[in-house]
């Protein structure tokens, strides 16, 4: 079946402009995770669903981050006023309920802040 | 808070074998998980140990200490597309990843 599904690939985008960054889980999946990677860099968690809740937002960098999830599937990270250090790629995962269930990524995207 | 330690990079020759340690700290435990990642590709799932113990899948083996906060990835046979970043990553009530081990892999 499908695979999680990240729009867009790129974006570019100037500094204090606003994104949004789409994720569309596999269907199915209660769990959806997004993270943050820098070039050569660790996954840093920034926030994740469970259905609609987000239990924990405590990865979220500042308050110019937010992300929703509608019916349980489709998210959105928005990011306000955007910085230069806020260039990254951002992946999506998600995952069935249990814990021992992997995550599945998406192939993530590129967002440079010029 | 939680934390995860894991060697920045490891080299290991063709055909041989290499072990990925990873030490935690976390709040919570459920598990831990592997996941491996080429360059400019999305991270993809290997393995997961809820108990102490070894878990095998083909050439790639994973264990779990609980009570010493430790596991390690093993991976044998090694091969030139084995080079990529290893990630070991703790499941308590979300799941956060260590910053990952590049390996490296000689001919």
């Amino acid at each position: 079946g499908a695979g999680v599904s990240q729009s867009p690939s790129n974006k570019v985008t100037e500094k204090g402009k606003d994104v949004e960054l789409r994720c569309d889980p596999i269907s199915g999946h209660t769990a959806l995770y997004w993270y943050r990677q820098s070039l050569g860099q660790g996954l840093e968690f920034l926030i994740y669903f469970q259905g609609n809740s987000a239990p924990d937002k405590s990865g979220l960098p500042s308050d110019r981050f937010s992300a929703e999830r509608t019916g349980g599937s489709v998210s959105t990270l928005t990011i306000q006023r955007t910085q230069q250090e806020d260039s990254a790629v951002y992946l999506c995962a998600s995952s069935f309920t249990d814990r021992d269930s992997p995550l599945h990524f998406g192939n993530g995207t590129r967002l440079t802040v010029t | 808070g939680q934390s995860l330690e894991q060697p920045s990079e490891v080299t290991a020759v063709e055909g041989a074998i290499v072990q990925i340690n990873c030490t935690y700290q976390t709040s919570g435990f459920y598990g831990l998980s592997w996941y491996q990642q080429h360059d400019g590709g999305a991270p993809t799932f290997l393995s997961y140990n809820g108990l102490d113990g070894l878990e095998e899948t083909g050439r790639f083996s994973s264990f779990l200490s609980r009570s010493d906060s430790y596991g390690y990835l093993l991976l044998q046979e090694l091969q030139m597309k084995d080079s990529a970043s290893y990630f070991c990553a703790v499941t308590d009530d979300k799941i956060i990843f260590g910053k990952g081990t590049r390996l490296h892999i000689l001919p």
